[in-house]
């Protein structure tokens, strides 16, 4: 159980071109998920918390309206990477919490790499 | 907020040999430490955990221990295998609160068969 997918496993885009990457629970109900970037052989840089039906809480330093997020609904949250540029290159990471008064557990999706050409 | 310190950034063992990775955390409130494993290009995986009213817990040759005292908490690898070659990642958090977890730097683990 707890399995999150992420869709696309690798995109190459042309600078100046938007992406999506969806995060989706696959047999669970998430009310918070979490997107991260991770440049290689570094740890995971959260950029933005997002949950169920409201506006994502982003982390400092990270461009709200670069990074769009949509939480749409329990199962599913959205990723969107506005006019992107070479230097957006990374590994994008989403999870996705299953909450409870005892769990609180942060499930991870298998990532995308995302490169800008 | 929360600060989580992991050691070593790198280490090389013997297949059968055992690893420890070691984690300090700063909030005292936290109570709920995660340990995943990433392999290269792949997402991390959730391993083990350990709340804070437990000392230790095991599963098969993996293991953790926490003292909430000290503030510290370690991942114990028995009969280590070339297969648990990946990189390890211990986090931080409290159950229920607002704050989001907070991660290690990660420890790069090489299983020489």
């Amino acid at each position: 159980g707890a399995v999150v997918s992420q869709h696309p496993s690798w995109v190459i885009c042309k600078s100046g071109t938007s992406v999506k990457i969806e995060c989706r629970s696959l047999d669970f109900q998430a009310t918070t998920m979490f997107w991260y970037r991770q440049f290689p052989k570094q740890s995971l840089m959260l950029m933005a918390t997002s949950n169920e039906g409201s506006k994502a809480t982003y982390e400092q330093g990270v461009e709200k309206d670069k990074f769009l997020i949509n939480h749409a609904s329990l199962t599913l949250s959205t990723l969107t990477v506005t006019s992107a540029h070479p230097e957006d290159s990374s590994f994008y990471i989403c999870s996705a919490e299953v909450a409870g008064a005892s769990t609180d557990t942060q499930y991870f999706g298998p990532g995308t790499r995302l490169t800008v050409l | 907020g929360e600060n989580v310190e992991q050691h070593p950034s790198t280490l090389s063992v013997q297949e059968g040999d055992s690893a420890v990775i070691k984690c300090t955390y700063s909030d005292s409130a936290s109570n709920y430490f995660p340990w995943y494993k990433q392999e290269l290009g792949k997402g991390p995986q959730l391993i083990i955990d350990i709340r804070s009213n437990v000392g230790e817990k095991k599963d098969q040759r993996i293991a953790v221990t926490l003292n909430k005292t000290a503030k510290h908490f370690s991942l114990h690898i028995t009969e280590t295998q070339p297969e648990d070659s990946a990189v390890y990642f211990c986090a931080a958090r409290l159950i229920g609160g607002s704050y989001i977890p907070t991660f290690g730097r990660g420890t790069s683990l090489i299983v020489h068969p």
